[in-house]
């Protein structure tokens, strides 16, 4: 039972464009939700949040926007850069628990030149 | 402060023998966690310490593991009799507030 989906594996997208990654989750249980970065043989970089009382958190070229009716965030990255290219993750958990986080399968960006 | 370290980066060992691995979180992180990756998933919980105190352990943490943090500090991570299944990346990650922190991970071979 995935809790949390990211239902593309892989993204392609020209630099200097726009690159939309996109997550949705089952659990209404989940307040808090991330977005990591993660290349081969490192663990994961935390790139940017929001909790489920917003609907759009910014951070220079990265916007994260939540839609809690549809059970539905995505990552915006503009513009993307080459050295965007890596595994994108998209996790969530409940501030009430142990804040253990339950990720998606992750999204492979790649940032053509 | 470094981060959180992870020692050893990388472990191939045999089936059937034990393995251990080191967790170093942020000096004033209390919450401490283990998850492992595996190919093409992302990572899953294995356990979680408050203090020394292992609270929650996933169902993916068989008999054969076992954690430890004592005077709540750095994590162990023990693995008996390896299986092959057992090859993945495990990640260790610190919090104080749910900003959480991760190390470079140990990439686990088993052969």
């Amino acid at each position: 039972d995935q809790q949390v989906k990211q239902n593309s594996p892989s993204l392609s997208v020209q630099e200097g464009r726009i690159s939309i990654l996109n997550c949705d989750y089952t659990n209404s249980m989940f307040d808090y939700f991330l977005w990591y970065k993660k290349y081969p043989a490192e663990g994961p970089t935390f790139l940017i949040s929001i909790s489920s009382i917003k609907d759009k958190n910014e951070d220079g070229r990265f916007t994260v926007f939540l839609n809690k009716s549809a059970k539905h965030l995505s990552l915006h990255i503009v513009p993307s850069q080459p050295g965007d290219s890596a595994v994108y993750f998209c996790a969530a958990y409940s501030g009430a628990g142990s804040y253990q986080l339950t990720f998606g399968k992750g999204t492979k960006l790649s940032v053509i030149p | 402060d470094t981060g959180v370290s992870q020692d050893p980066r990388h472990k191939i060992t045999k089936r059937g023998q034990n393995v251990t691995f080191r967790c170093d979180p942020i000096s004033e992180h209390n919450r401490l966690y283990w998850y492992r990756q595996t190919l093409g998933q992302g990572p899953e919980f294995l356990t979680y310490f408050q203090n020394e105190a292992q609270l929650e352990k996933s169902r993916l943490l068989s008999d054969r593991f076992s954690a430890e943090r004592p005077k709540g500090s750095f994590s162990t991570l023990e693995i008996q009799r390896t299986e092959q299944g057992d090859s993945a990346m495990y990640l260790c990650a610190s919090t104080l507030d749910g900003g959480y922190t991760f190390g470079s991970g140990t990439r686990l071979t088993v052969v």
